[in-house]
């Protein structure tokens, strides 16, 4: 069965600073990987994702993410946090050939501080 | 937005008393995905369609859950006897099949049971 873990239900940077939310995934087989971002009271919104071309994936909003194999990890981060990036984070794994059904992590609160 | 519109935003009502809500997808979109979502915690799987059929549902839709999508384009979900318990956020998702799994939430309906 597939699964996803982040570590760090909430995190807290300053503005400018470097966010790094990290996100570990088990799965036998290379899964696609997504990250989604959540603002209060709003649906899910598509950050990025992986589905097996380049390792390094860049998304919306400054974000990028790195596909680990070795590690089994996406890790998302941002060189430069902007206070209005300030959100619920969910990691998100879909095995391929699996209805496109995604397996969400428990998320991670970015907070930031001005 | 998204384009999946999901009403009624936000629903409270009586134990016991039965509740529905309702999903239109992005037209073209063939599957249609009813997740679940309870404070802090990240979106959990319900059940998914491909058109008018229903191919999947989590062990997590009790009998008292029932979901359809008569004509293959809107969805609806309904609560029977609803219990304190099924007070969450209920996200519809929309998506290709064969795609790389991408799904596009609506901003979900928030039911509270008292």
């Amino acid at each position: 069965a597939q699964s996803v873990t982040q570590l760090g239900s909430h995190v807290s940077v300053s503005e400018g600073a470097l966010v790094l939310l990290r996100c570990n995934y088990s799965s036998s087989v290379p899964p696609y990987l997504f990250w989604y971002v959540q603002y209060p009271n709003q649906g899910l919104q598509l950050l990025l994702k992986y589905t097996s071309a380049a390792t390094l994936v860049k998304g919306i909003n400054g974000f990028e993410a790195e596909f680990k194999k070795s590690e089994t990890s996406f890790h998302l981060t941002k060189p430069s946090a902007h206070m209005s990036d300030a959100a619920e984070y969910f990691c998100a794994v879909k095995l391929v050939n699996a209805g496109n059904m995604l397996t969400f992590g428990g998320g991670t609160r970015l907070m930031v501080k001005p | 937005d998204t384009g999946v519109s999901q009403n009624p935003r936000h629903k409270i009502t009586k134990r016991g008393q039965n509740v529905t809500f309702r999903c239109d997808p992005i037209s073209e979109h063939n599957r249609l995905y009813w997740y679940r979502q309870t404070l802090g915690q990240g979106p959990e799987f319900l059940t998914y369609f491909q058109n008018e059929a229903q191919l999947e549902k989590s062990r997590l839709l009790s009998d008292r859950f029932s979901a359809e999508r008569p004509k293959g384009s809107f969805s609806t979900l309904e609560i029977q006897r609803t219990e304190q318990g099924d007070s969450a956020m209920y996200l519809c998702a929309t998506g290709l099949a064969g795609a790389t799994g991408e799904l596009f939430f609506g901003e979900g309906s928030r039911l509270t049971v008292l």
